[in-house]
């Protein structure tokens, strides 16, 4: 069964601390995401990698950095968290190939910054 | 102009009814396309790719109209379990990230 893990479910940070939220998946995917999910706007694209140490800008990479030292890892890094990153963090991983191929996502995090 | 287009909803409709939802995309060049369904406080899972001579799941039928750049999603005979999100998902090019609509609110009522 495909697995795609986050650090935690639910996180509380105070206003410019750094963050750190994890993503596991075990499916040996190369390609990996990170997504907000906001009412009203849906997801949208923050980073994705293609590869090991490979990192592209979404649509809204602003205030945010990744790091991916290994194929099964992706971690999003709030460098100074802000209330406006208040949301919901969605990571997904699929397979490479051209003509795209299905995301499967892990279970979210839910950030409140205060 | 947004990539990816659907009527946000709430669609609310009984038991037993058959509800259609449409989406449009803007890239004429695109791929490939899905449905993905989210239900309240879960992650986004693959409900059905789209084919373009249209294809079946049971209760569930989608159609593609690349001339028109439109796609849809029937569900026959709702069940209170279809009750969820249904995210319009189109692929671009190649090994590029999928774009999503922002997706459609399905209530189904007893």
């Amino acid at each position: 069964d495909v697995k795609v893990t986050q650090s935690s479910r639910y996180l509380v940070k105070r206003t410019g601390e750094k963050v750190f939220l994890e993503c596991v998946q075990d499916m040996d995917h190369e390609n990996m995401f990170w997504y907000r999910q906001d009412p009203g706007l849906g997801l949208r694209l923050i980073y994705f990698s293609y590869d090991v140490k490979m990192k592209e800008k979404g649509d809204i990479p602003e205030g945010y950095s990744v790091s991916r030292e290994k194929k099964e890892r992706f971690s999003l890094i709030l460098e100074s968290a802000s209330t406006n990153q208040t949301s919901m963090y969605l990571c997904a991983s699929s397979p490479r190939g051209a003509g795209g191929y299905e995301q499967y996502f892990g279970p979210g995090t839910r950030l409140t910054v205060t | 102009r947004k990539e990816v287009e659907q009527d946000p909803g709430p669609f609310n409709v009984p038991e037993g009814a058959t509800v259609a939802f449409n989406c449009t995309y803007s890239n004429s060049a695109s791929q490939s396309f899905f449905w993905y369904r989210q239900d309240c406080r879960k992650e986004p899972k693959l409900l059905m790719s789209v084919y373009s001579s249209g294809n079946e799941d049971g209760r569930f039928t989608a159609q593609l109209n690349r001339a028109s750049q439109y796609i849809s999603l029937l569900i026959r005979d709702s069940k209170l379990s279809d009750s969820a999100t249904y995210l319009c998902v189109v692929n671009i090019a190649g090994n590029t990230p999928l774009v999503f609509g922002k997706g459609t609110r399905l209530s189904v009522i007893a």
